[in-house]
């Protein structure tokens, strides 16, 4: 059974600084992985998604990483906003049934 | 496309009550998944389908809880009878294969007394 962990599980920091969040997952057998934000009382936002091929994904000030092998990805954001201000999900998709496993999240201030 | 569209988006009832949620997901996805959300656990999968078939439930909870999917563009989990600890958000999500992004809804946040 996939476990997914995101570690912290909360984050302070002031504007302007570049930060990384973290995933792990304990099983490689994956088609994909997704970061998604979310705000208070809002729903999911899709951030960037890389197949279980590909090595990294980048949009905008945001960058992601997989790692199958050490079963870690990272989400790497430069230049931080106070608009970053959010929690982020990491979630892998299952590679045989197609359901998705999320992280608990970590959640983001970014103090202007 | 207006994207994935959940309805009510808050419900307050009484427990013993029957609750329904309905989801329509975005045109064209073959796969359909509902989501519960607490903060005691997370995001946790219920149910999804492909086709509009259902393909695993096995996180619906119990019993009281059934999803249906009549067509491609319509989805409802209901629960009957509601209980306070189903209180959470739920969320719909939509996909056009397995391999690709999942779009989520805005969510229903509901809440048993």
């Amino acid at each position: 059974k996939q476990e997914v962990t995101q570690i912290p599980a909360a984050l302070s920091v002031p504007e302007g600084e570049n930060l990384v969040l973290n995933c792990s997952f304990t099983d490689s057998a994956i088609y994909n992985l997704q970061w998604f934000r979310q705000d208070p009382g809002k729903g999911l936002t899709s951030l960037l998604l890389i197949q279980s091929s590909q090595r990294e994904q980048t949009s905008g000030r945001l960058n992601a990483s997989l790692d199958k092998s050490s079963g870690r990805s990272t989400l790497y954001i430069a230049a931080s906003q106070p608009g970053d201000s959010a929690t982020y999900l990491c979630a892998m998709r299952d590679a045989n049934a197609g359901k998705s496993t999320f992280g608990d999240g970590t959640t983001l201030t970014v103090k202007p | 496309d207006a994207g994935v569209i959940q309805s009510p988006r808050h419900e307050v009832t009484e427990m013993g009550q029957e609750v329904t949620l309905r989801c329509k997901p975005i045109s064209g996805h073959d796969y359909l998944f509902w989501y519960r959300q607490t903060m005691m656990r997370g995001l946790e999968l219920l149910i999804y389908f492909n086709n509009n078939v259902p393909i695993d439930d096995s996180g619906m909870p119990e019993d009281r809880f059934s999803a249906k999917m009549p067509n491609a563009s319509f989805s409802t989990l209901k629960i009957q009878p509601s209980e306070p600890r189903d209180s959470a958000v739920y969320f719909c999500a939509s996909s056009p294969d397995r391999v690709l992004a999942a779009f989520f809804g805005q969510g229903t946040r509901l809440t048993v007394v």
